[in-house]
């Protein structure tokens, strides 16, 4: 399974925006990039994914490099409730569907 | 809606003994997933189900059997508990579009105790 690399934590001040980075130049071409966040005690909740285009929706954008090897989830006004872990994925055709969690980012806001 | 609904929420069991933990999904989707989660870790995938009557393994399946004998339910089962497997179990769903470009939709969790 093609695997992902995060920074462990980053900080960010509420309504400020939020870059939250992702490598994965291992991907292959029919590859997903999907973006997941789990708030504390709870189970994690989908974000937004990608294939090669950018992707906006009300939560987020997705930010895809044009070789695909790496992606930038953008939150345009950080709040108090985006504090949470966020997990880069890549999602492989043909395998069920299955995600495959690394270690994620942790994102604290600051008010 | 309920969507993915975990039963039950928190359990304590001794070692040896057996249970199982239920999940319903009332979203009529097709695929079903087992995942757990260690303090400070991301999910791991135990097993999956892309249809009624069918299980595979995912990343860590050993201790663990599962059924799918009805399309809304994914049944996870402990035969003799052991303390490695005190985690937080999480059950998701998703519709299989393309397989891979559904989003899952995640359950609250069980939390399981094993002493």
């Amino acid at each position: 399974d093609a695997k992902t690399t995060q920074p462990n934590s980053m900080e960010s001040n509420e309504e400020e925006p939020v870059h939250l980075p992702c490598n994965h130049s291992t991907i292959s071409g029919t590859d997903y990039i999907h973006w997941y966040r789990q708030l504390p005690s709870q189970g994690p909740e989908y974000v937004i994914h990608g294939l090669t285009s950018n992707v906006n929706n009300r939560m987020a954008s997705l930010a895809i490099a044009e070789d695909r090897k790496s992606s930038t989830l953008i939150l345009h006004r950080a709040t108090l409730r985006d504090a949470a872990v966020y997990y880069c994925i890549l999602r492989t055709y043909n395998q069920g569907g299955k995600l495959i969690f690394g270690q994620g980012t942790e994102l604290s806001v600051k008010p | 809606n309920a969507g993915v609904t975990q039963t039950p929420k928190f359990r304590v069991l001794k070692t040896g003994q057996s249970m199982t933990l239920l999940c319903a999904q009332d979203m009529n989707h097709e695929y079903m997933y087992w995942y757990r989660q260690d303090p400070g870790m991301g999910l791991r995938l135990i097993h999956y189900s892309v249809g009624e009557g069918t299980t595979a393994k995912g990343e860590v399946p050993d201790g663990y059997n599962v059924s799918r004998l009805k399309k809304q339910n994914f049944l996870l089962g402990l035969e003799s508990a052991a303390p490695s497997q005190t985690s937080v179990y999480f059950c998701a769903s998703s519709y299989p579009g393309q397989g891979h470009n559904q989003p899952q939709h995640f359950g609250d969790g069980t939390r399981l105790s094993i002493l």
